[in-house]
């Protein structure tokens, strides 16, 4: 079975904190991506990687930068962390470049900015 | 409206009983993908249905897809209260890319 794993599950930092979050999928996975999920708005798209050092913005990439150095580890970083950051942050990864088939998701990190 | 949008935002049934969702989409897909959320974890892929399908079944579920009228519907037969859950529908919208709806919030009360 694919895992997804997330470094935490629930977080709290202060304003301004640089803050990680860390994912690693054990299947050799091409695509890795990250979300963030907010009630009513549903899951929201902040960036994806495609390969390694490879990335791409999604559709709310602002705040955030992330970092693939390694084909199964994918890193979001928040620089400087604010209030409005708080939200449940979601990983997934997918096996092959180009159409999207199954994307396999990891448990969440809850994150909260005080 | 954004792509993906699930209809009703939530449902509340008795066990035993079936559940239908809808999915409507506004540009062209390769394929439509169902997921499955229990509260406060990451989602559960169900079922994907391609572009040239127009329907699929696995085990209680059943997917229907009408690509003229940009649709799809998630059947959950002879309910129980661990469907108890969010139910997400996700377009591929571009290469690499899912886009995901908002999602439907199943009660199955027992």
């Amino acid at each position: 079975d694919v895992k997804v794993t997330q470094s935490s599950r629930y977080l709290v930092k202060r304003t301004g904190e640089k803050v990680f979050l860390e994912c690693v999928q054990d299947m050799d996975h091409e695509n890795m991506f990250w979300y963030r999920q907010d009630p009513g708005l549903g899951l929201r798209l902040i960036y994806f990687s495609y390969d390694v050092k490879m990335k791409e913005k999604g559709d709310i990439p602002e705040g955030y930068s992330v970092s693939r150095e390694k084909k199964e580890r994918f890193s979001l970083i928040l620089e400087s962390a604010s209030t409005n950051q708080t939200s449940m942050y979601l990983c997934a990864s997918s096996p092959n470049a180009g159409i999207q088939e199954t994307q396999y998701f990891g448990p969440g990190t809850r994150l909260l900015v005080l | 409206s954004q792509q993906g949008e699930e209809d009703p935002q939530a449902l509340s049934i008795q066990e035993g009983e079936n559940a239908t969702m809808n999915c409507s989409y506004k540009t062209s897909i390769n394929n439509l993908q169902w997921y499955r959320q229990n509260s406060g974890r990451g989602l559960v892929h169900l079922i994907l249905i391609r572009s040239n399908e127009r329907e699929k079944h696995s085990g209680r579920l059943r997917v229907t897809l009408d690509t003229s009228k940009k649709s799809s519907s998630l059947l959950i037969t002879a309910s129980r209260a661990a469907d108890t859950a969010s139910y997400f529908c996700a377009t591929d919208t571009s290469n690499y890319k899912l886009t995901f709806g908002k999602g439907t919030l199943l009660t199955v009360n027992p």
